[in-house]
């Protein structure tokens, strides 16, 4: 099994909800990742997750909150967003965080922020 | 900070073959260079990986000249379903020892009939 899925799909929240986005990979993988793609941009790094630590925190905000509960489970806590939030969100895991090794990537929830 | 940039958008008629390029001039001793292909509201997915000289698989090969500054993608005989974007990934060691990673600007290819 080389899926990483996702959910929810579409997701639509106020800002001033509160809400989570999950990912789950089965491939034994120890790095996990969360991205955000705006349209018609690369993705970029937001976390980084390494044996279930987080190692790597690009400046996000703090309306962001990951979590990684176990070595398959990745979760991204959303809470008082701002439209400019609204984008897609990718997961991805990798068997470690080296460039040697291929991110497999989810297909991402399309996060909405009215 | 390792940066790479690509060309913006590319054209192509099916059955071509097709390069594109990547330059990433401050890429780490020890980086891989890896190429993803995404379609619209999907996650990127892997096409290829390499450190030097030239690697190919069913899908693609992969240039990558001695300096390391650069790699070109190379497809083969692309068909209409190659539509999609292409992006280089390098990684960016940090004093900690991890990696971060940074995807190129993106290349989007069209490939007419």
């Amino acid at each position: 099994d080389t899926e990483v899925t996702q959910t929810p799909k579409h997701l639509v929240m106020g800002m001033t909800n509160k809400k989570s986005l999950k990912c789950e990979q089965h491939m034994g993988h120890r790095a996990m990742y969360w991205y955000k793609q705006k349209a018609k941009k690369p993705p970029e790094l937001m976390f980084v997750y390494s044996y279930e630590k987080l190692s790597i925190n690009e400046s996000v905000p703090s309306r962001f909150s990951p979590e990684c509960p176990n070595s398959s489970l990745l979760n991204l806590h959303l809470h008082a967003l701002q439209p400019e939030d609204s984008a897609l969100y990718l997961c991805a895991s990798s068997q470690a965080v080296r460039s040697t090794y291929e991110q497999y990537f989810g297909p991402g929830t399309r996060l909405t922020v009215t | 900070l390792a940066k790479t940039t690509q060309p913006i958008s590319m054209d192509s008629y099916e059955g071509q073959e097709v390069n594109i390029t990547c330059s990433h001039n401050n890429i780490a001793t020890n980086d891989y260079i890896t190429w993803y292909q995404q379609f619209p509201s999907q996650g990127p997915r892997f096409i290829i990986q390499g450190y030097k000289t030239k690697v190919t698989n069913e899908v693609a090969s992969l240039f990558i000249p001695a300096d390391r500054k650069s790699s070109t993608l190379s497809l083969p005989r692309v068909s209409l379903s190659d539509t999609a974007v292409y992006y280089c990934l390098v990684g960016d060691p940090t004093t900690s020892g991890t990696y971060k990673y940074i995807f190129g600007t993106g290349t989007r290819l069209k490939v007419l009939a």
